[in-house]
């Protein structure tokens, strides 16, 4: 079965940093654009980032962009997005997804918490 | 930026047709897709570019998208439908754009 796994999400303090990872199965991760997708608690889905292929090319929504960085390893069929200058608003559970011609795969997603 | 308004709740009795719309200047010439959401789980593309469903994705749901608007119809609707539609576009302002999100509830 096609898969996507999230983890690394966790309580962090105002200002800290986290690295989210995502492992992908059972489909040819090298050939997808992959994304990073957020929601905060009782809130919609806001799109964060995604990146090419090979990755070399990465877009950010503006509200992360300078802080937040999206990369991947082929090799390892994994997606990681490196989270700095954590905010209060950046609390939410953060899903990577597949794209096609939309975001077909989601995976289970991993819960940031930033704290005061 | 690019913003995608949707009715914040929908009511269904079961078998009977919902409706749910989206709306965005010129939603029409982009290609929009609709996501399902349960309470705990995660989203699931229900429809993509603008009418195309994905394997594995009843008949009952169906989409079209002209104008301003984007409309998900679930026809017959069951008590498993219950759950939380998001629409999403892409625009070169804003990039990848969901909606606000609309509450189905199968009365």
């Amino acid at each position: 079965e096609v898969q996507l796994v999230e983890s690394g999400g966790g309580l962090v303090q105002r200002g800290g940093s986290l690295r989210l990872s995502c492992a992908a199965s059972k489909f040819t991760f090298s050939s997808h654009w992959m994304s990073w997708v957020r929601q905060a608690p009782g809130k919609g889905l806001e799109w964060v980032a995604n990146i090419k292929l090979d990755g070399s090319e990465k877009y950010y929504a503006d509200s992360v962009k300078g802080r937040f960085t999206i990369s991947r390893d082929n090799a390892k069929s994994s997606l990681y997005l490196q989270i700095n200058s954590l905010r209060a608003e950046d609390t939410a559970v953060y899903y990577c997804a597949r794209q096609t011609e939309a975001f077909d795969i989601w995976g289970q997603g991993t819960m940031v918490t930033v704290s005061s | 930026s690019y913003d995608l308004t949707q009715p914040p709740s929908v009511s269904v009795s079961p078998g009977q047709t919902a409706s749910i719309t989206c709306s965005g200047d010129k939603l029409g010439d982009k290609h929009a897709c609709w996501y399902q959401q349960k309470p705990g789980q995660s989203p699931v593309l229900v429809i993509y570019q603008d009418t195309k469903r994905p394997s594995g994705i009843p008949e009952r749901f169906s989409g079209s998208n002209s104008g301003n608007t984007a409309t998900l119809t679930i026809s017959g609707t069951q008590a498993m439908d219950e759950a939380d539609y998001y629409c999403q576009a892409w625009d070169s302002s804003t990039a990848y754009v969901f909606g606000t999100g609309t509450k189905v509830t199968v009365l």
